[in-house]
């Protein structure tokens, strides 16, 4: 299995201001994910990160608020922009592939709190 | 809306007996489910899937029912032990071809074994 991780692991922020998570993986992967928990929630899957094009986001997110790049197979970021508490959760990237496609691994996790 | 639901919050159990936990989803185009464990500070581990051409599949203590007309499948651990105390996410995809995309989370049923 791939070993992921995750840069902050938590972080305490201000209102109005933004966060850039990071997701490294010990290997190239074909796919990549963003999800969030808020808590006492389920996890929600916010966009699939795309290597060398936009991400693909899922309803309810948009690029402006959670811009992701990924520039190659083992790398990508997630920014949570114009950060409010209601978006204090916890932010996990996944992966799957390149040899087995029917599990997802993820990472540790970054833990958000907004003041 | 929910599409996959986890109606027990929490379960408790003595060590070296049965724990069962359930799962029930409301989409007929899932066609692959997982179940993940979760530690506190930690992210998901992945534990054991069905496809849905299966009704069970066992890997050692855990072994995974799923009931397709119910839209029900269900967690068995057994025996019990105290280091399966956790938190666990049943989660379901839908045919997207080779990968599993994005998966559908509940939100999750704490697991206590105690001694």
């Amino acid at each position: 299995s791939a070993v992921i991780s995750q840069k902050p692991s938590r972080d305490i922020c201000q209102r109005g201001t933004s966060l850039t998570i990071q997701c490294q993986v010990d290997s190239q992967v074909t796919m990549m994910f963003w999800y969030r928990q808020q808590p006492g929630q389920s996890l929600t899957l916010i966009a699939t990160a795309n290597q060398g094009s936009e991400a693909t986001y899922e309803s309810g997110f948009v690029i402006d608020k959670f811009p992701i790049s990924r520039p190659n197979l083992t790398f990508s970021t997630l920014t949570v922009s114009n950060m409010s508490p209601e978006d204090s959760s916890i932010y996990l990237c996944s992966v799957e592939g390149p040899v087995v496609y029917n599990e997802q691994f993820f990472g540790p996790g970054t833990r958000l709190t907004v003041l | 809306d929910q599409q996959v639901k986890q109606n027990s919050p929490s379960l408790s159990v003595q060590e070296g007996r049965i724990s069962i936990l359930n799962c029930d989803y409301t989409n007929s185009m899932f066609d692959y489910f997982l179940w993940y464990k979760k530690y506190p500070a930690e992210g998901p581990t992945f534990l054991i899937s069905i496809s849905s051409i299966k009704d069970k599949n066992e890997d050692g203590r855990f072994t995974v029912f799923l009931n397709k007309s119910a839209k029900h499948l269900s967690l068995h651990i057994v025996p019990s032990q105290p280091g399966d105390s956790a938190v666990y996410f049943c989660a379901a995809s839908s045919d997207r071809g080779s990968t599993l995309g994005r998966l559908y989370f509940g939100r999750g049923t704490q697991l206590t074994v105690w001694p």
